[in-house]
Order: C-alpha cells, then structure tokens, then sequence
C-alpha cells in the first residue's frame, strides 16, 4: 500500500511568487493534515481536512495561504504571495479516522529567496 | 495549553552505546496520546509508537523501548545497542483529547550514531 505522496519534493522560489504544494494521502483516509517546519522548530500544525470539508483550520498563519481538497481526495495547499518567513518544510499527513495515527508524507521543502 | 518539551538538541553516541531520548509534554486533559517519529536523512516522518494516558506500561519493540511515566509527564525513548541506521531526528509528539486532532510536537532531537 502506497503511503502519502507529496510533490514537489523540493521548491525554490523568489519573494512575491506563487506556489502549489501537493498532497496524496492512504488510499481510503477521509482525514488530510497539513503540518510545518520553519527553521528547525517544532512540527506546527496548519489544517485538517475531513473530506472536502476543513475540519480545523486554525493553525493557518494568514490569508496568504489556501488550502484545497477538491472531491476528498487529494489536496494542495497554496502560498500567495511567498514571504520570506515561509520558507520549511511541509508535511501532510492523513488517518482512516481522527482517532486513528496519522502517517505522514516525506513532506516538501520550500526555500523562498 | 499543550507543550512538548526534547530538550536534547543533538547526541551523538558511538555504535553499540545505549541511548535516551527525553521527552517531556504538558496537558491538563485527561486523556492523551503520545507519539514517536524518527526522520531518516531521507526525510519522511515514519511512525514508531502510540500511546494512551490510559497506558502506562513500558513497552519494548526490538532494540527500541518506551517509558512512560505520568508521575513525571514523560515519554522517554531508549535504543539499546545503537545501529549507524539509527541516525535520524526523532519527534514527540502529544494529542490531546476530546476533539483535537492535531498533534503537538517537539522540536526534535538529532541522534548521530558513530561507527
């Protein structure tokens, strides 16, 4: 079974641009969490989706950012206009259920420059 | 409010050596999860362990073993006999409960294991 995909594995891009960051959770998992890592902190939390639905999108850190799950399935997650301070590493992670573990994916790494 | 504490930034430890990784969590919820991540150089999170409030029995998978103590808010992670393949940075992490489901964690602590 295929674990959570993330693309693109890594992301260089200037100040002011746009980006879209992709993830494919487990096969079957109505439950889709973006995390992130800036700089070598703690893992932070951003949103979890049930489905299409946004569950808990308290940890987005502005409205630079959107984030979609179109049908269920799949989700991206979209930084525009880029700043500086988002650049780090970002995780998806995706559970059957909320009570079950989430798995998560080899995450993408954003450098904005 | 929930906190994770790794205090240990960076060990290193020669092959063969014993390790703990500390892991302290604050929560006023009474029932919680704790978890374990390691991340390889390669970079994914890989799940290692779960565990309960409700579940304070240490627990031993392999070289790598668990305990918990809620006396002392603590989740400590030990590695017996340490591999090279162990190198990585491992996480704790905290979610709390009812209706919350994300998960709180550390900062990490990188592990190099010296051959």
């Amino acid at each position: 079974e295929a674990g959570v995909t993330q693309f693109p594995s890594h992301s260089v891009i200037e100040k002011g641009q746009t980006v879209t960051l992709r993830c494919d959770p487990i096969s079957g998992h109505d439950n889709l969490y973006w995390y992130r890592r800036v700089m070598g902190k703690e893992i932070k939390f951003l949103l979890h989706f049930v489905k299409e639905s946004k569950q808990d999108e308290s940890g987005m850190p502005n409205n630079r950012f959107l984030a979609e799950r179109t049908g269920g399935t799949y989700s991206t997650l979209k930084v525009q206009p880029a700043e500086l301070e988002d650049s780090g590493v970002y995780f998806c992670a995706s559970s059957f259920s909320v009570q079950e573990t989430q798995y998560f994916g080899p995450g993408t790494r954003l450098l904005v420059l | 409010a929930q906190k994770v504490t790794q205090a240990q930034t960076e060990i290193s430890v020669v092959e063969k050596e014993d390790v703990t990784l500390d892991c302290v969590y604050e929560t006023r919820d009474t029932t919680y999860y704790l978890f374990w991540y390691k991340q390889p150089p390669s970079g994914e999170l890989v799940f290692l362990i779960r565990r309960n409030s409700f579940d304070e029995q240490n627990e031993i998978s392999g070289r790598y073993s668990w305990n918990f103590q809620k006396s002392t808010s603590s989740f400590n992670f030990t590695i017996t006999a340490s591999q090279v393949v162990d190198s990585a940075v491992y996480f704790c992490a905290l979610r709390g409960d009812p209706g919350t489901y994300k998960y709180i964690f550390g900062t990490g602590t990188r592990l190099k294991v010296l051959a």
